[in-house]
């Protein structure tokens, strides 16, 4: 029943080369969200989008770009990738900002070594 | 940026014990969440706060809002197995309207 896939699930990439990540959603959901995981910091935002075309930076955004051309998805890219990118990469969707809406669903996540 | 501290950061229990963990900010949140992150899954939310003083429960997860609106805190009665996962308190600090996420409470359950 998953209305968000994320993919690949897991990566291994080399320094300096770029990635992109996609998360595909089926919820007609506005709001899609980027967050990465790390240990000891939680999961921190890294952009977001709040429509077709409309994106902006989270807390972590250096080094990552993102792209919504369509409604279902939302791509993140690491133009050159670091080893300080190795991370689980998180995507979430959400109806909307309302107060009583803050639920995200998130992902399964991808699993992004750089090596 | 802002950060929400959760502690412990990681906890060790027998099953059957009851837990009990919190979530703390330097700032005002108007809205508490508790969300739990299953090994290799993302996070699942739990339970929501929207009032100062509230306290809500899911089964046998008890959260609560507090006064200061800078603290929440989550409570697990007689942990089974499956309780084991990364537990997040998240909020939308302020009129922000994207969620800040906790550092993470590891729980582990032993039989």
């Amino acid at each position: 029943d998953a209305g968000i896939t994320q993919s690949p699930r897991h990566k291994v990439t080399e320094t300096g080369t770029p990635v992109t990540l996609r998360c595909h959603q089926t919820e007609n959901h506005r709001y899609m969200y980027w967050y990465r995981q790390d240990p000891g910091h939680g999961l921190r935002l890294i952009h977001y989008s709040y429509g077709v075309k409309d994106t902006d930076k989270g807390e972590v955004s250096d080094g990552y770009s993102v792209s919504r051309s369509k409604t279902e998805d939302f791509l993140l890219t690491l133009e050159s990738a670091t080893s300080s990118q190795t991370s689980v990469y998180f995507c979430a969707i959400s109806e909307s900002t309302l107060l009583r809406n803050y639920g995200y669903t998130f992902g399964s996540g991808t699993r992004l070594t750089v090596v | 940026g802002q950060q929400l501290n959760q502690s412990p950061q990681s906890m060790f229990i027998q099953e059957g014990e009851d837990v009990s963990m919190n979530c703390t900010s330097s700032s005002i949140f108007n809205t508490w969440l508790w969300y739990k992150q299953d090994p290799g899954e993302g996070p699942v939310l739990l339970i929501a706060l929207y009032k100062a003083g509230e306290l809500t429960s899911n089964g046998r997860l008890t959260a609560q809002f507090g006064i200061t609106r800078k603290d929440s805190f989550l409570n697990i009665s007689a942990s089974i197995p499956s309780d084991v996962g990364i537990y997040f308190c998240a909020g939308p600090p302020g009129t922000a309207s994207k969620l800040t996420f906790g550092t993470g409470t590891r729980l582990q359950v032993t039989l």
